[in-house]
């Protein structure tokens, strides 16, 4: 069975920094692309970026381009979204997702890690 | 910045059928863009329905189906049940810097 399991839920400061994972499991990791998306309180979904664990290859959104870092780790098979510094505008839920290519599908998700951020 | 169009909000009796459209701020949506379909329920992660246009997932109910017209992607629910209530998001590729673009959403209401 294919599971991606997020990291719990975080509550944090501005400027502090934040790394948060999603496990994938029942499958080839390094052969599935993984992308990560916000969904700010009460908004729509929003994509943000990917990796293939394979060879890291990254691709972000202009949105997030230097406003987050995607990573992942093979021998694990976690990937991971971090920040440097966090700012309120990052309170949302994030979800990673499995993409078999980097074009045509999307179809695993995980439940979601919740991240809070305030003074 | 592109941008990618849905309506708000649809009302539909069970039963019924209702059709939810998906277009780009950059002009007509083809299959080139293989259009994806995710249906997200309040409080859950979204779950994909339809992908490269037309294609089911192994899960997907077979009320749903995904089709080009006009320009737009669009999904159509066929024979709509209560649990189908939820909001839908189409997702773009675009290629390039912009990778992917998810639709603005739209609530389904079936009353």
């Amino acid at each position: 069975e294919v599971q991606l399991v997020q990291s719990g839920a975080e509550v944090k400061k501005p400027g502090e920094s934040l790394k948060i994972s999603c496990k994938g499991s029942g499958y080839s990791f390094i052969t599935y692309w993984i992308g990560w998306v916000r969904q700010m309180p009460g908004k729509g979904l929003e994509w943000m970026g990917i990796i293939y664990p394979g060879d890291s290859d990254t691709r972000y959104s202009p949105s997030f381009q230097g406003q987050v870092t995607i990573s992942a780790d093979k021998s694990i098979s976690t990937a991971y979204l971090q920040w440097s510094s966090l700012k309120a505008s990052d309170t949302a839920m994030y979800f990673c997702a499995r993409a078999p290519d980097d074009t045509t599908m999307v179809d695993y998700w995980g439940q979601g890690t919740l991240v809070t951020v305030s003074s | 910045q592109t941008v990618v169009t849905q309506e708000p909000s649809l009302t539909v009796s069970p039963g019924g059928t209702v059709t939810l459209t998906c277009a780009s701020s950059t002009g007509a949506v083809t299959s080139r863009y293989y259009p994806n379909w995710f249906q997200q329920k309040p409080g859950q992660a979204p779950r994909a329905l339809i992908y490269s246009t037309s294609n089911k997932h192994s899960w997907t109910p077979a009320r749903f189906s995904g089709s080009l017209l006009g320009g737009k992607a669009v999904l159509t629910l066929s024979g709509v049940q209560p649990e189908d209530e939820a909001e839908y998001y189409c997702l773009l590729y675009y290629g390039g810097a912009q990778l992917r673009v998810f639709g603005t959403g739209t609530k389904v209401t079936v009353l």
